[in-house]
């Protein structure tokens, strides 16, 4: 059975400050693994999906890296703004012919102008 | 800008009562999900459907819920009876099995938010 953890649960940053958000899973059998946003009272918004095959996804401030044999994949937000408060979910959806998508519980980031 | 739609937004009902909540996926996508979310088990899946067919609901309280999808632009998710502990945030996510650097991106919607008292 997949699982997915994320470290910290909560995260505290002056505006400004370049921050990593870590995922890691058990199971590395994975298809892809995609990163996503959520607002207070909002749905998830993707940010980032990394295919099994590939290292690493840039969009913008955001870099996202994948290690599938490690089991781990980091979220690098740089510069970071306000604006970017909000939780951040790993995603990972396992290869196989279903392909179930289990989350991990999220990091909950606050940026301080 | 295709998303996914989910009706209603908010529900706040009485404790047996019947809750249907309904979901447009995007046009196209033959993969849809539903989670529910709760501070206390984060996002769980409830049910998975490929091309309308339910792949796996092992994660959905049988005797109360139930999960449908009578055509391509809907599904349904139902809790009869509805029970306090059912309050959560219920989502409903679409994507497609395609290939390439975007296939299988999962998009979801903004979530139908049930309070059961």
């Amino acid at each position: 059975k997949q699982e997915v953890t994320q470290i910290p649960a909560a995260l505290s940053v002056p505006e400004g400050e370049n921050l990593v958000l870590n995922c890691s899973f058990t199971d590395s059998a994975i298809y892809n693994l995609q990163w996503f946003r959520q607002d207070p009272g909002k749905g998830l918004t993707s940010l980032l999906l990394i295919q099994s095959s590939q290292r690493e996804q840039t969009s913008g401030r955001l870099n996202a890296s994948l290690d599938k044999s490690s089991g781990r994949s980091t979220l690098y937000i740089a510069a970071s703004q306000p604006g970017d408060s909000a939780t951040y979910l790993c995603a990972v959806m396992n290869s196989g012919g279903y392909q179930k998508v289990t989350f991990g519980t999220g990091t909950k980031l606050q940026v301080i102008p | 800008d295709a998303r996914v739609t989910q009706t209603p937004r908010h529900k706040v009902t009485e404790m047996g009562q019947e809750v249907t909540m309904r979901c447009q996926p995007i046009l196209g996508h033959n993969t849809v999900f539903w989670y529910r979310q709760t501070m206390m088990q984060g996002l769980e899946l409830l049910a998975y459907f490929r091309n309308r067919a339910p792949l796996d609901d092992s994660g959905m309280p049988k005797d109360r819920f139930s999960a449908e999808m009578p055509d391509a632009t809907l599904a349904t998710l139902k809790i009869q009876p509805s029970e306090p502990r059912d309050s959560a945030v219920y989502f409903c996510a679409s994507g497609s099995r395609t290939g390439g650097l975007s296939g299988n991106t999962i998009y979801f919607g903004e979530g139908s938010w049930l309070t059961v008292v």
